[in-house]
């Protein structure tokens, strides 16, 4: 069946770091890929997403790349901020959406 | 736009009490889908409505678990008796109809959670 690996957590780094998350899958056919976070006390929200092989999904100054070669679908951020404190979940869908465990991260001033 | 509406936010049971939870969804979207959240583990999907009509109830525990969407708009997700397992943030998010061929997809919107405890 489908299936997402992510980093473990817990991620801590300072403001201002280089943040990777990085996120493999398991799936039979072309999936889509997608990253989601959950900001503390509010609920799951799409961060980006990819569609295709060799796609790069891209928001609030997030990427991630869709690679079918290496199966994977990292997460990016070139300068964290606090606000980006929050869990993430990679996920995929070939109709149904399958997530990862989560990596909580947290950003000190 | 209002969001998904999820009730109660919080809920604690001792174990084989029954408890009931309330979705809303986004107005206009005619798929819903309620998942479960194990504190450590990614969301997991329960079930999922196609207006009233369930489309897939593969991962729902039936013999304790039971979900309805009457009319089509929204939902409640019940369990009868409550185990300690099940003790985790129970999830309802809301969708337009997906359609078309291999590869579409509709975004799914998440309500806040419901968090329960079983003691």
């Amino acid at each position: 069946g489908n299936s997402v690996t992510q980093m473990e957590g817990p991620v801590t780094l300072s403001e201002e770091a280089f943040l990777t998350i990085n996120c493999t899958y398991t799936a039979t056919g072309y999936p889509s890929l997608f990253w989601y976070v959950q900001y503390p006390g509010e609920g799951l929200q799409l961060l980006l997403k990819a569609t295709k092989a060799d796609d790069k999904g891209s928001n609030k100054g997030f990427e991630a790349t869709y690679r079918k070669e290496t199966t994977s679908f990292h997460l990016e951020k070139g300068s964290v901020q606090v606000s980006d404190s929050a869990v993430y979940f990679c996920a995929l869908s070939d109709y149904k959406l399958s997530f990862g465990a989560g990596t909580t991260v947290t950003v000190r001033a | 736009e209002a969001g998904v509406a999820q009730s109660p936010r919080y809920k604690i049971i001792e174990k084989r009490q029954s408890v009931a939870f309330w979705c809303n969804p986004i107005s206009g979207h005619a798929t819903l889908y309620w998942y479960q959240q194990i504190l450590g583990q990614g969301p997991k999907l329960l079930i999922q409505f196609q207006n009233n009509g369930v489309v897939d109830d593969s991962q729902l525990p039936k013999d304790r678990f039971s979900a309805e969407r009457l009319k089509g708009v929204d939902s409640t997700l019940k369990i009868q008796p409550a185990k300690l397992e099940d003790s985790a943030v129970y999830l309802c998010a809301s969708s337009l109809d997906p359609s078309g061929g291999d590869g579409y997809w509709v975004e799914q919107y998440f309500g806040p959670g419901t968090r329960l405890t079983v003691t």
